[in-house]
């Protein structure tokens, strides 16, 4: 069965400053790997993937990833966050049953 | 184009109401998806359609009837909801069934119902 760790449920922060959201996954088939964002009042928004080729995966506002076969990881990082990064922050893997499963989500709460 | 659209965005209903949601893509998609998502926490999988049939039946109580008139629409059927019903429905499309690359699943922005 495949399953999807969020190590942590809240991660505050200020401006500026890196920022870390760890994911851990379970799979015993080939895994695809996403991380989607929420803002308040919204649906999800899909902000990288990683599917097969290069272990580092960007998005377009800062965020990278990277697939971390051994340690079974992928960790969502950005260098330097700003106000508008606050949201909700969810990592999924697809495996072969056409599912997506869920981490139970990290709150990103940027502080000026 | 890569736009899922839901409507409508609020709801409130009695618990004797009938009502529906509706979701529309015209990205091609042939999997198309319905989540009830309550606060703070992920999306939980209720329905799928592939190819216009119903793929996936999460074990969703009777209240909720979905349908899949072409493969650009989807509707959810409410009746006789309870108040624990009350939470952000999401919509969403993919590629297809097939798993991996084609599983990534593009979102609506939800409805956000409310049972009284």
């Amino acid at each position: 069965a495949q399953s999807v760790t969020q190590l942590d449920s809240q991660v505050p922060v200020f401006e500026e400053a890196p920022v870390e959201l760890r994911c851990n996954y379970s799979s015993s088939v080939s895994v695809y790997l996403f991380w989607y964002v929420q803002y308040p009042n919204q649906g999800l928004q899909l902000l990288l993937k990683y599917l097969s080729g290069s272990t580092l995966v960007e998005s377009i506002n800062g965020f990278e990833a990277e697939f971390n076969k051994s340690q079974t990881s992928f960790h969502l990082r950005k260098p330097s966050v700003h106000i508008s990064d606050t949201a909700e922050y969810f990592c999924a893997v697809s495996g072969n049953t056409g599912k997506l499963i869920f981490g139970q989500g990290t709150t990103l709460q940027v502080k000026p | 184009d890569t736009e899922v659209t839901q409507t409508p965005k609020h709801l409130v209903m009695g618990m004797t109401n009938k009502k529906s949601l509706k979701c529309e893509q015209h990205m091609g998609h042939r999997a198309m998806y319905w989540y009830k998502q309550k606060a703070k926490k992920p999306p939980e999988l209720m329905f799928v359609y592939s190819y216009e049939k119903l793929s996936i039946n999460e074990s969703v109580p009777s209240r909720f009837s979905p349908e899949c008139p072409n493969s650009s629409l989807l509707n959810l059927h409410l009746h006789a909801l309870q108040p624990e019903d009350s939470a952000l429905y999401l919509c969403a499309s993919s590629q297809g069934l097939a798993g991996g690359p084609f599983n990534e699943q593009y979102f609506g922005p939800g409805t956000r119902l409310t049972v009284t």
